[in-house]
């Protein structure tokens, strides 16, 4: 069950786009569509943001969207807020009847 | 409104055992499936276990399978996790989990965690 791979950090200006990376193994996310993403500010508990690659819960803003493309998941955030300043966890499904997350990434609004 | 509140936490020497509870509250619970989740200080999420409504199915990460038990009540709307044989690097903040959206195996609400520290 090893983790998910994405970027420890990134960062972007208020108003623009940044995407996450979330780079998995045909054992997860290249055989299942049980991919989420979920954002985490300081102390508090994380929020699903996208299910199922794409999906958003209702209430979640129109500017996070989610893809995939063979092992790799990513997460886009449009129009960069400073309230988006937060660490995003990308999560799957295993073949191995197990989830496992990515290590993280913290995004930085300049 | 969902609602899930863990208790249980606390401090416990290496080698002992503690059992968390999580309430739950806000929708049918014997029809979702359950997770516990934990992160410890400053570090990522780690996924722990899941337990399918009528918990015919558990599944656990290999970090604490043997070592860790999941169950639920769903007379009670109540989930917890028993665990034994407990490591210092079992020390985090345990979140229960509801799944749920679309296909399942995410988690749609989390609680607020409750804090485990081994240590002697």
């Amino acid at each position: 069950q090893s983790a998910l791979t994405q970027p420890a950090s990134v960062s972007g200006s208020p108003g623009q786009s940044i995407t996450i990376s979330c780079t998995g193994t045909s054992g997860d996310i290249g055989d299942y569509n049980y991919v989420s993403w979920y954002q985490q500010h300081p102390g508090k508990a994380p929020n699903l943001l996208i299910y199922d690659v794409s999906n958003r819960p209702s209430g979640v803003s129109h500017r996070f969207s989610g893809s995939k493309s063979g092992n790799t998941a990513s997460l886009t955030i449009s129009g960069l807020q400073p309230e988006d300043e937060a660490d995003y966890y990308c999560n799957s499904y295993t073949r191995s009847r197990a989830l496992v997350f990515g290590g993280g990434t913290k995004l930085t609004v300049l | 409104e969902v609602q899930l509140v863990e208790s249980g936490g606390g401090v416990v020497q290496p080698g002992g055992s503690l059992r968390l509870s999580c309430g739950a509250s806000g929708f049918t619970f014997e029809l979702y499936a359950m997770h516990w989740v934990r992160q410890a200080p400053g570090k990522g999420l780690e996924w722990l276990s899941l337990i399918s409504g009528d918990a015919d199915d558990i599944y656990y990460a290999d970090s604490v399978k043997g070592r860790f038990t999941v169950s639920r009540d769903n007379i009670k709307n109540s989930l917890y996790l028993h665990m034994s044989n407990l490591r210092t690097e079992d020390t985090a903040l345990y979140y229960c989990a509801k799944d749920g959206a679309g296909l399942g195996f995410n988690f749609e609400h989390w609680g607020q965690g409750a804090l485990v520290t081994v240590s002697s």
